[in-house]
């Protein structure tokens, strides 16, 4: 059984460019959560997916937007990068959109903004 | 907006004693609580939850306890191991798809 796997694992942008980060989920999984990680924080939620729509979004600007595709992997999309959004990037799927069922997390992706 | 805190960022503990991590949340329509462990370069890991309707969880070394009134849970772990050492986050959710975390403590399990 493949765990969740992300890419890339480092980024380094400069202030204004465009970033898309990708995140495959867990074999069986069809939800996808995205988080956001600063440095001595918590993880933030940013949105889920589930099934290819959005199903949920957390207090992020409309610039953070995401895809999951027909074999539920996904991608989390930031435009007009700013300084703030150098963070952890964590990906989570779980086998269906409740909260109860376990979120299996990947590595993440480090971006830093320059 | 902080609806989860751990307000202790780290803790030291002996190698066989207990370890007690502690998180407070203000929103009482939270009815589920997670317990997450991470290490470094590594995702967070699920150790244990909790439904509101109970007040204890058991797994193994792992405890969870739930006082609604107080709004507050409690991680126990025992006996506590040098492979304990990690960052553990408490999470909350209320019936829906958005966990509200914590912002970590840092276990560090003596030799």
């Amino acid at each position: 059984e493949t765990g969740v796997t992300q890419s890339p694992t480092h980024l380094i942008k400069t202030r204004g460019q465009q970033v898309t980060l990708r995140c495959s989920s867990q074999s069986g999984h069809n939800t996808v959560s995205w988080y956001q990680q600063a440095l001595g924080q918590g993880p933030q939620f940013i949105f889920q997916y589930y099934r290819e729509e959005e199903n949920g979004r957390g207090n992020f600007p409309p610039r953070f937007s995401g895809l999951q595709f027909p074999n539920y992997s996904s991608e989390l999309n930031v435009n007009a990068l700013e300084l703030d959004d150098s963070a952890l990037y964590l990906c989570a799927s779980s086998s269906d959109r409740s909260s109860y069922n376990e979120q299996f997390f990947g590595p993440g992706t480090r971006l830093t903004v320059l | 907006d902080q609806q989860v805190k751990q307000n202790s960022p780290s803790l030291s503990v002996q190698e066989g004693r207990i370890s007690i991590l502690n998180c407070d949340y203000t929103n009482s329509m939270f009815d589920y609580f997670l317990w997450y462990k991470k290490y470094p370069a590594e995702g967070p890991t699920f150790l244990i939850s909790i439904s509101s309707i109970k007040d204890k969880n058991e797994d193994g070394r792992f405890t969870v306890f739930l006082n609604k009134s107080a709004k507050h849970l409690s991680l126990h772990i025992v006996p506590s191991q040098p492979g304990d050492s990690a960052v553990y986050f408490c999470a909350a959710s209320r019936t829906g798809n958005q966990f509200y975390f914590g912002t970590g403590t840092s276990l560090t399990v003596i030799p």
